[in-house]
C-alpha cells in the first residue's frame, strides 16, 4: 500500500520569509513518481513538480525548490522568499508506473502568507 | 485547449435525490479520472476510464454511484439517493496514457462541490 503524510496542517509565514512544506512517504514500489499540488482558493489543482524515483537530483524553479532523499523516503518542497499569493493548501501526491497513474494524495499544507 | 471544464461548479440538494457532474477533460487525453475530496483531506481516487473503458473502480464507489464516459470525451458521473455523507468536493482530471514511460502529469479541474442536506 502507498501512503503519503504531511504532517504539517497549516503553516502561516510572514511576507519574504522562505518556507518549507514536509512530504513523507510510503511505497514498496522501486518504480514510483512524486507530486507537488497547489490548490489556491479557487479549487483548482494546479501542478507543480513530478519527479521519478530514479532522479535523486535536486530541483530549482524559480522561487521553488525540491529535496528528494530516498533515504528518509521525504520529498521535501521550499518557497523562498514567499508572496502572499503563495498563499493555498499543498499537496504530495505519489503513484507507481502500475497504477495507471492513479494519485495518492497526502492530506494538505495549507501555507498562510500575510504582508 | 481551456483545460479541464467540470459543471456544474456548485450543487446542494436534498437527502435522497439523485445529482450528476459532467466532465469535459482536455480533447487530447485518453485518460479520465473522478477523485472526491472531502474537508480538511487530500483528493481520493474514484474511478478511471481509458477512452471509453472504465477500467477501476475504488472501493469507495458504492453502488449509488455510477460513472459513463459513453464516447471516451466528456464524462458524467451520477449519484443515486444521495446521503449527507456523500457532500464533498468532486474533482474531474485527465491525462495522457504514457505507456511504460511512466506516469503521466494529470489536470484537475476546479471541481464540482455537493452539498446533501
Amino acid at each position: 500500500a502507498q501512503k503519503v503524510t504531511q504532517a504539517q496542517t497549516e503553516i502561516s509565514v510572514v511576507e519574504k520569509e522562505d518556507v518549507t512544506l514536509d512530504c513523507v512517504y510510503e511505497t514498496r514500489d522501486t518504480t514510483y513518481y512524486l507530486f507537488w499540488y497547489k490548490q489556491p482558493p479557487s479549487g483548482e489543482l494546479v501542478f507543480l513538480i513530478r519527479r521519478n524515483s530514479f532522479d535523486e537530483q535536486n530541483e530549482i524553479s524559480g522561487r521553488y525548490s525540491w529535496n528528494f532523499q530516498k533515504s528518509t523516503s521525504s520529498f521535501n518542497f521550499t518557497i523562498t522568499a514567499s508572496q502572499v499569493v503563495d498563499s493555498a493548501v499543498y499537496f504530495c501526491a505519489l503513484t507507481n508506473t502500475g497504477t495507471a497513474s492513479k494519485l495518492t494524495f497526502g492530506t494538505g499544507t495549507r501555507l498562510q502568507v500575510t504582508l | 485547449d481551456t483545460g479541464v471544464s467540470q459543471d456544474p461548479r456548485h450543487k446542494i440538494t436534498k437527502r435522497g435525490q439523485n445529482v450528476t457532474f459532467r466532465c469535459d477533460p482536455i480533447s487530447e487525453h485518453n485518460r479520465l479520472y473522478w477523485y472526491r475530496q472531502t474537508l480538511g483531506q487530500g483528493p481520493e481516487f474514484l474511478t478511471y476510464f481509458q477512452n471509453e473503458a472504465q477500467l477501476e473502480k475504488s472501493r469507495l464507489l458504492s453502488d449509488r454511484f455510477s460513472a459513463e464516459r459513453p464516447k471516451g470525451s466528456f464524462s458524467t458521473l451520477e449519484i443515486q439517493r444521495t446521503e449527507q455523507g456523500d457532500s464533498a468536493m468532486y474533482l474531474c482530471a485527465s491525462g495522457k496514457d504514457r505507456g511504460s514511460s511512466g506516469a503521466n502529469v494529470l489536470t484537475f479541474g476546479a471541481g464540482s462541490r455537493l452539498t446533501v442536506l
